[in-house]
């Protein structure tokens, strides 16, 4: 089964670091949208793209965040540098037409 | 993209259909209904969406209003693993116009035995 892959499943690190979540869209999939979950504000559009080209980062904090797709098989979500108030679950998803495929999430906790 | 409502929680017996309500009276006329759900600890999962004539998949039915402005998502045969945070989404699909995927707070369904 085709699948949305992202790495790290799990990341912990040090306040201040800098984080990069990797994600692997289904093949032919041409937009990409990044979300962010915590148990207070739910899932939360960060950013999404089409074609590889930013549609909508209006979600994503500018200053600490940055969103890119190098090639239509990667695309990264960094922070730099991170912040407790990081810590929560990284999702993306990729589409094409209809639906959208999620995967499985990177769980990020900041100390 | 039109905002929808969705009761917070709801039950259902296993075995019995689960009919989820939502409202979205604000729906512009090129805007599809979809529904997802995310079981604990997962990303969400697609599982049907329609643009006004009733929609049925493997996994659920679709029935939006004549007038379109609410529908419900029925589980024919509930089982405990249909127990899931069930979101209520409008949006444009298709084309030049796809839309942004908006989630709101959802229902959640438990499933008892």
């Amino acid at each position: 089964d085709a699948r949305v892959t992202q790495t790290p499943r799990h990341k912990v690190t040090e306040m201040g670091q800098e984080v990069t979540m990797r994600c692997q869209p289904i093949l032919g999939h041409n937009t990409v949208f990044w979300y962010r979950q915590t148990m207070m504000q739910g899932l939360e559009l960060l950013a999404y793209f089409r074609n590889r080209a930013p549609l909508d980062d209006s979600g994503m904090p500018k200053d600490r965040f940055s969103a890119e797709m190098p090639d239509a098989t990667l695309a990264t979500l960094k922070i730099q540098p991170s912040e407790p108030r990081d810590s929560a679950v990284y999702f993306c998803a990729s589409g094409r037409l209809s639906e959208a495929f999620f995967g499985q999430g990177t769980r990020l906790t900041v100390v | 993209d039109a905002k929808t409502t969705q009761p917070p929680s709801m039950d259902c017996a296993e075995g019995r259909a689960a009919n989820l309500p939502c409202n979205h009276s604000t729906i512009s006329g090129n805007e599809y209904v979809y529904w997802y759900r995310q079981i604990h600890s997962q990303g969400p999962q697609y599982i049907i969406h329609g643009l006004k004539n009733n929609e049925t998949n493997e996994m659920a039915s679709l029935i939006i209003t004549e007038d379109r402005k609410s529908s419900t998502l029925i589980l024919p045969h509930a089982t405990l693993r249909d127990t899931a945070v069930y979101y209520c989404i409008v949006r444009v699909a298709g084309g030049t116009s796809y839309g942004k995927l908006t989630f709101g707070q959802g229902t959640i369904l438990t499933v008892h035995p």
